[in-house]
């Protein structure tokens, strides 16, 4: 089984700033016939259900603001926030979908402001 | 728009059972991956198992193999969730979501849920 881990575990990042948040995956989830990662990130506010925010480890998902990127290939990975803003405080979770029809969640790395 | 709405919450004894509905509005299932992922209070998100079209049959994570089943009705464009044997330690919210159509995208989860706390107590 593919197991996920996220870097760090919670993260204070003054506002305007830069936040960075890392995901490892246990094996390569990078799919040599399309050239893919699969890698999904998803933000969780408090009360709320996850949102997606990226697949394929850098597609954006529809509506999320450009601040938001990922990056990485193979095993480990990495969502940006390139300028903090208030409403980005939440949980960010890294999610593998390689080993369809199974997945596996990340721990979560929490995100407040310094 | 696609929205997923869920059944309410729910108190159960310890070995009862529990089934959760997620009905979807202004979009269908067909075609489309199913799954469900549960949250303990404080924790994180934990992926129980769905429903992938091109399988046919539920997939589920090897924690809750034998105690739980997940059905869909397209007829009435509605999932369901039952977790058998319930312990203290299932106390959770309980989410739906749906994947994307085909297998490599099954798993990228676009719509949630309103989340469905379930309660395990004596």
């Amino acid at each position: 089984d593919i197991v996920m881990t996220q870097s760090p575990d919670s993260l204070a990042v003054s506002l305007g700033e830069r936040a960075t948040i890392n995901c490892k995956s246990s094996q390569n989830i990078l799919d040599s016939s399309n050239n893919k990662n699969h890698l999904a990130w998803y933000q969780q506010k408090p009360g709320q259900p996850p949102k997606l925010l990226m697949y394929w480890a850098s597609t954006r998902e529809s509506g999320v603001p450009d601040r938001f990127s990922g990056s990485g290939s193979g095993t480990d990975f990495t969502l940006t926030i390139s300028s903090l803003q208030a409403e980005d405080v939440a949980v960010y979770y890294c999610q593998e979908y390689f080993s369809s029809p199974l997945f596996t969640f990340g721990p979560g790395t929490k995100v407040h402001i310094k | 728009q696609v929205q997923l709405v869920q059944s309410g919450a729910e108190v159960k004894k310890p070995g009862s059972s529990v089934k959760v509905s997620c009905k979807a509005s202004g979009g269908t299932f067909s075609s489309y991956a199913v799954s469900w992922v549960r949250q303990a209070p404080g924790q994180g998100l934990e992926w129980m198992g769905g429903i992938i079209p091109f399988f046919g049959t539920p997939k589920y994570a090897e924690k809750f193999q034998g105690r739980v089943s997940i059905t869909t009705d397209e007829s009435t464009n509605t999932a369901y969730m039952e977790l058998n044997s319930l312990r203290s330690e299932d106390t959770a919210v309980y989410y739906c979501a749906r994947g994307g159509r085909g297998i490599a995208v099954a798993g990228v989860l676009d719509y949630w849920g309103q989340g469905t706390l379930v309660t395990v107590s004596s």
